[in-house]
């Protein structure tokens, strides 16, 4: 069964704290995907990656960065957390442009 | 400008009924593709349907199907014979395939279903 794992359900961290959000998936999917979900506004991107050490920015990277040192892997980090950055996070990957994207079950990040 | 506008937030539909989600998009790619997912309570993103930018005929998956019209941009999901579980927030999204792959997701339509 096809499956993405995020490290954390609920994460509370406090201003100008370093955050890592792990995701893995088991798919040996190309290409991952960072997005943050906020009310009202549906899912945003953050970064994706089409192949291990290859990232892009999405639409809104300011504040945050990736690292996908491994197929399986995509870690997103946030350098000094703030409170604009409370929200739910989802990764998610894919096998290739026109196939679906599978989700991991969402990170819910607060910052203090 | 938005590339996928829903313009419904939430929506009511009675259940045993049909009803339409409404997508519009926005790219000058001609290859691309449009896809549908549902977010219940529970938030796990479950993928509903796909529609191919030179796909002809409309997706069909079950109980949903794609009202695809490629002139008008528009990508309307329809779930026939509304059940209650279908009560879920329900996503539209893109993907350009000649722009590094990028995903656009709308903000999403709210369906309530009441029995």
């Amino acid at each position: 069964d096809v499956k993405v794992t995020q490290s954390s359900r609920y994460l509370v961290k406090r201003t100008g704290e370093k955050v890592f959000l792990e995701c893995v998936q088991d798919m040996d999917h190309e290409n991952m995907f960072w997005y943050r979900q906020d009310p009202g506004l549906g899912l945003r991107l953050i970064y994706f990656s089409y192949d291990v050490k290859m990232k892009e920015k999405g639409d809104i990277p300011e504040g945050y960065s990736v690292s996908r040192e491994k197929k399986e892997r995509f870690s997103l980090i946030l350098e000094s957390a703030s409170t604009n950055q409370t929200s739910m996070y989802l990764c998610a990957s894919s096998l290739s442009a026109d196939n679906e994207q599978f989700f991991g079950p969402g990170t819910r990040l607060t910052v203090l | 400008a938005q590339k996928i506008t829903q313009t419904q937030p939430g929506m009511f539909v009675q259940e045993k009924e049909a009803v339409t989600l409404d997508c519009t998009y926005d790219t000058s790619d001609q290859s691309y593709g449009l896809f549908w997912y549902k977010q219940p309570s529970s938030g796990e993103m479950i993928f509903l349907i796909y529609q191919g930018s030179y796909d002809e005929q409309n997706a069909t998956e079950g109980r949903y199907s794609l009202n695809f019209q490629k002139a008008r941009k528009s990508a309307n999901l329809v779930i026939s014979a509304s059940q209650l579980g279908d009560s879920a927030m329900y996503f539209c999204a893109m993907r350009e395939f000649y722009n590094f792959n990028k995903f656009y997701f709308g903000s999403g339509t709210k369906l309530n279903v009441k029995p």
